[in-house]
């Protein structure tokens, strides 16, 4: 069966303090890993899409990496604004499956 | 670029009524998906449309929901004698063929 597993679930942070979150996969023909950041009463918004193992991919404070087996998102000196949940998918056949996600707190 | 757009943001009503949803697309997609969001869980795939017709359906998706695409554009939600269990936020995504899908803002449902 087809699955997606973040962690950790929450993760509260002081401002500038790096740290990497996890999304491993399950999936038969992997098609794309996606991330998505969500804030509040919003809906996700598109971060990076990974289509094979070793490919990373930039935006501003956050790096996305994948292997065969999971992806990391690393955030390099987070600032409060920062604070969101990100959600990890991944792209089976012609639908996404979202992981839980993880909800970061960037405390100033 | 306009981006997806939800109609309502959110809507409030008594147990056994009816309700519908609308979601707008960005303009040059030809695929529309639903998603449903509770709270603390990631989107769960409800049903998605290429162009006019409709592909795949969740097992989530009871006969109590219907989904329209009529003119490959927009694309309506409906649900029918609703739950309390049916409160949630109903994610509307767009996308070309295969490529990445971009979201909506949500409608929330809450149902009392």
């Amino acid at each position: 069966e087809d699955q997606v597993t973040q962690s950790p679930e929450a993760l509260r942070l002081q401002e500038g303090e790096s740290s990497s979150l996890n999304c491993s996969y399950t999936v038969s023909g992997l098609r794309g890993l996606f991330w998505y950041r969500q804030d509040p009463g919003k809906g996700p918004e598109f971060l990076f899409t990974l289509y094979s193992a070793g490919e990373e991919k930039e935006k501003e404070r956050l790096k996305a990496t994948l292997t065969k087996k999971e992806s990391f998102l690393h955030i390099t000196a987070p600032k409060p604004e920062d604070s969101a949940t990100y959600l990890c998918a991944v792209q089976a056949r012609d639908k996404i499956i979202f992981g839980k996600g993880t909800r970061l707190h960037i405390l100033p | 670029d306009t981006g997806v757009s939800q109609d309502p943001r959110h809507k409030i009503t008594k147990r056994g009524q009816n309700v519908t949803f609308r979601c707008d697309p960005i303009s040059e997609h030809n695929r529309l998906y639903w998603y449903r969001q509770t709270l603390g869980q990631g989107p769960e795939f409800l049903t998605y449309f290429q162009n006019e017709a409709q592909l795949e359906k969740s097992r989530l998706l009871s006969d109590r929901f219907s989904a329209e695409r009529p003119k490959g554009s927009f694309s309506t939600l409906e649900i029918q004698r609703t739950e309390q269990g049916d409160s949630a936020m109903y994610l509307c995504a767009s996308s070309r063929e295969g490529d990445t899908q971009y979201f909506g803002p949500g409608t929330r449902l809450t149902v009392l």
